[in-house]
């Protein structure tokens, strides 16, 4: 079952500017993961966020969790045209899993 | 880095027909691999979970007869979408987990199905 919530569904900023993604969940995690999707394509793993760690850098990237809020965000900075993608976070199908389910995605728009 | 790759990327096909995706893990070893389906502008649904030697655990919904799953070897999962209809139409994607790092999924390409 689909577990994490992306907000928002769809984003349109101007390259240069800072793109903020939230993710919301349901039950307890013991990690939580953000994707990247561009159109017709597979998904890159971009990071993995264990419960007891509250924020990851990655580059430009930068993932926060509140496991009290059961809630991820996931930001880039300075973005660029290439960012423009889908973007999932993916949380563990059950308790000890590993699978991930996904959420619907933010559609991330990036205007040169 | 890690590799998996998807053949066929597309296919085409006359509703009726059965069509094989294959998924390989090109430079690991996976002993699970796991097979999602993604509509347009929708999530990955996950549709099996397939573990070298054994048969798939599907999830609830997913008719197993209809989507005959195969993980032969170490690097390659086969899934057959059988007596394909035009509902069957999706972006089918498998992922990889490496036998040392089970936490973690390479994805592959995806394969879009049509079914005419």
């Amino acid at each position: 079952s689909q577990q994490g919530e992306e907000d928002p569904q769809a984003l349109s900023i101007q390259e240069g500017e800072n793109a903020t993604m939230n993710c919301s969940y349901k039950t307890s995690i013991n990690n939580l993961q953000w994707y990247r999707q561009n159109s017709g394509r597979g998904l890159v793993h971009l990071i993995l966020i264990r419960s007891n760690e509250r924020e990851k850098h990655s580059g430009r990237l930068r993932v926060t969790l509140d496991t009290s809020k059961k809630s991820s965000s996931l930001l880039i900075t300075a973005s660029r045209a290439a960012d423009t993608a889908s973007y999932f976070c993916a949380t563990p199908a059950s308790g000890g899993s590993y699978i991930p389910t996904f959420g619907r995605g933010t559609s991330l728009i990036v205007h040169p | 880095g890690a590799v998996v790759s998807q053949h066929p990327s597309w296919v085409i096909c006359k509703s009726g027909t059965s069509v094989k995706i294959e998924c390989r893990s090109l430079d690991f070893q996976a002993t699970t691999m796991f097979w999602y389906r993604q509509f347009p502008k929708q999530s990955l649904m996950l549709m099996a979970t397939s573990n070298e030697g054994s048969k798939a655990t599907y999830e609830q919904g997913v008719e197993k007869d209809k989507f005959l799953i195969n993980h032969a070897s170490l690097t390659l999962s086969t899934l057959t979408v059988t007596s394909a209809h035009p509902e069957d139409s999706s972006f089918y994607i498998c992922s990889a987990s490496p036998t040392t790092d089970q936490e973690t999924q390479y994805f592959g390409p995806g394969t879009r199905l049509l079914v005419l």
